[in-house]
């Protein structure tokens, strides 16, 4: 089945810097990748998402990069801000009409003012 | 547009009882997955329902089952309860066809005792 490998596992960061965090997969098959964010005592919450016929993918001060031949795929958060921080999880799934999505295990992203 | 909505919120149970979790989908969505969330193994992925039909299943013990309803609303069932099965239980839906996005509720937090 598929793996879903995330890094770091936490991350400090100061207001204002960027926050990279890092997911490899292993089905090669897997082909819709999404990141969530979730904040405590809630659920997760999807933020962006690339599929596999793209490379890149940005909005606003989030942006998404994916490498197929690697199996990497990131996610940026650019000039961070206090409400940046909580969990952030890496996915990956497959196509096919059904969802069994395997998430990554999380990246816990501090942002101090 | 409301929400995925997840009743109740929290849960006590003692160990050997059973429990039913319920979950509404967002108006619309088709699918709906059940998540179990614990601090050591993350997100785990039970089961997705699409029109009535259990589509998919993860590596759970036959004690957690499942079922959709016609207007796909969907409970989960956990038998004999036990220690281990303290986590959050998050639901998700997506929208029909393609599309892969999952939206998640807010959670159900079952604690065993």
């Amino acid at each position: 089945g598929e793996n879903v490998e995330q890094h770091p596992s936490t991350l400090s960061v100061q207001e204002g810097d960027s926050a990279v965090i890092k997911c490899t997969y292993s089905d090669s098959a897997s082909n819709y990748f999404p990141w969530y964010k979730q904040e405590l005592g809630k659920g997760p919450q999807l933020i962006i998402d690339i599929r596999s016929n793209v490379g890149e993918k940005k909005d606003q001060r989030i942006a998404v990069t994916l490498n197929k031949t690697a199996k990497h795929f990131s996610l940026h958060i650019t000039e961070t801000q206090p409400e940046d921080s909580a969990v952030y999880f890496c996915a990956a799934s497959r196509a096919g009409g059904y969802q069994k999505v395997t998430f990554g295990t999380g990246t816990k992203l501090q942002v101090i003012p | 547009k409301a929400g995925v909505t997840q009743t109740p919120r929290y849960l006590i149970k003692t160990r050997g009882q059973q429990v039913t979790l319920s979950c509404s989908p967002i108006s619309g969505h088709r699918s709906v997955s059940w998540y179990q969330q614990t601090p050591g193994q993350g997100l785990q992925f039970l089961f997705e329902y699409f029109s009535e039909t259990q589509r998919n299943k993860g590596n759970f013990p036959g004690r957690f089952s499942g079922r959709q309803f016609s207007n796909s609303r969907s409970e989960m069932n956990v038998s004999t309860l036990e220690l281990g099965d303290s986590a959050l239980y998050l639901c998700a839906s997506s929208p029909v066809g393609d599309s892969y996005e999952q939206y998640f509720g807010p959670g159900t937090r079952l604690t065993v005792t």
